[in-house]
């Protein structure tokens, strides 16, 4: 069974640039989170959905921030124009009915 | 809101010796307990799970034991291998069984050498 697969891997861009991050999860996993993890820190959920609703989105920074996932498979997550303190890896993970989550790889992202 | 809070790291061993990794926690519900390990290029995946105060958890030879009036979770291993090397996380999810929306440490860097 293949597991949550994140494209790209790396990312680097300079200040006011934008970028998206996409996640394919497991298939069959109805839950889709979106964490965002500084160097040396911690995984901090940002937004998370069940099917393609948003269910909890209190710690996407909404200015700058967006995240879709429309038919309810895939995901994507936008940066509308990146800071400095964007630099952190972002990570996607997945569950079936918010059991047990798998994460990706993640997409490590460097803002100059 | 929650919290976790464990030990900072980083933290360097030698083979055969015991780990002891502290965690602590604040949240008003009743939680479900994790320990996550992360390797370099990966994902955080899921050590084992305790959704009970009073129960233990274990996989790989380590364990961890829920205290609900410690309001803790001690992540504990006998004998630490080479292979042990990694990030090691304490989380916790405020819906029961269900780990919906986890909330993590800031993680402990251990190191083995041989």
């Amino acid at each position: 069974e293949a597991g949550v697969t994140q494209s790209p891997r790396y990312a680097v861009l300079q200040e006011g640039q934008a970028v998206s991050f996409w996640c394919d999860p497991i298939s069959g996993h109805d839950t889709l989170y979106w964490y965002q993890q500084p160097r040396d820190q911690g995984p901090q959920l940002l937004v998370y959905f069940r099917d393609e609703a948003v269910i909890d989105n209190s710690q996407l920074p909404s200015d700058r921030f967006s995240a879709v996932r429309p038919k309810g498979t895939n995901s994507t997550l936008k940066i509308q124009s990146a800071k400095q303190g964007d630099t952190a890896t972002y990570l996607c993970a997945s569950s079936f009915s918010g059991w047990e989550q798998y994460f990706g790889p993640g997409t490590r992202l460097t803002v100059l | 809101g929650d919290s976790v809070t464990q030990t900072e790291g980083p933290v360097t061993l030698s083979e055969g010796t015991s780990l002891t990794v502290n965690c602590s926690y604040e949240t008003k519900q009743y939680p479900t307990l994790f320990w996550y390990v992360q390797y370099p290029g990966e994902g955080p995946q899921l050590l084992f799970k305790v959704p009970k105060a009073n129960e233990k958890g274990s996989n790989r030879g380590f364990e961890a034991t829920y205290n609900k009036e410690a309001t803790s979770f001690h992540l504990q291993k006998a004998s630490v291998q080479e292979s042990d090397s990694a990030v090691y996380y304490c989380a916790l999810s405020d819906l029961g069984g269900s780990n919906a929306k986890l909330t993590f440490g800031k993680g402990t860097k251990l190191s083995v050498k041989s």
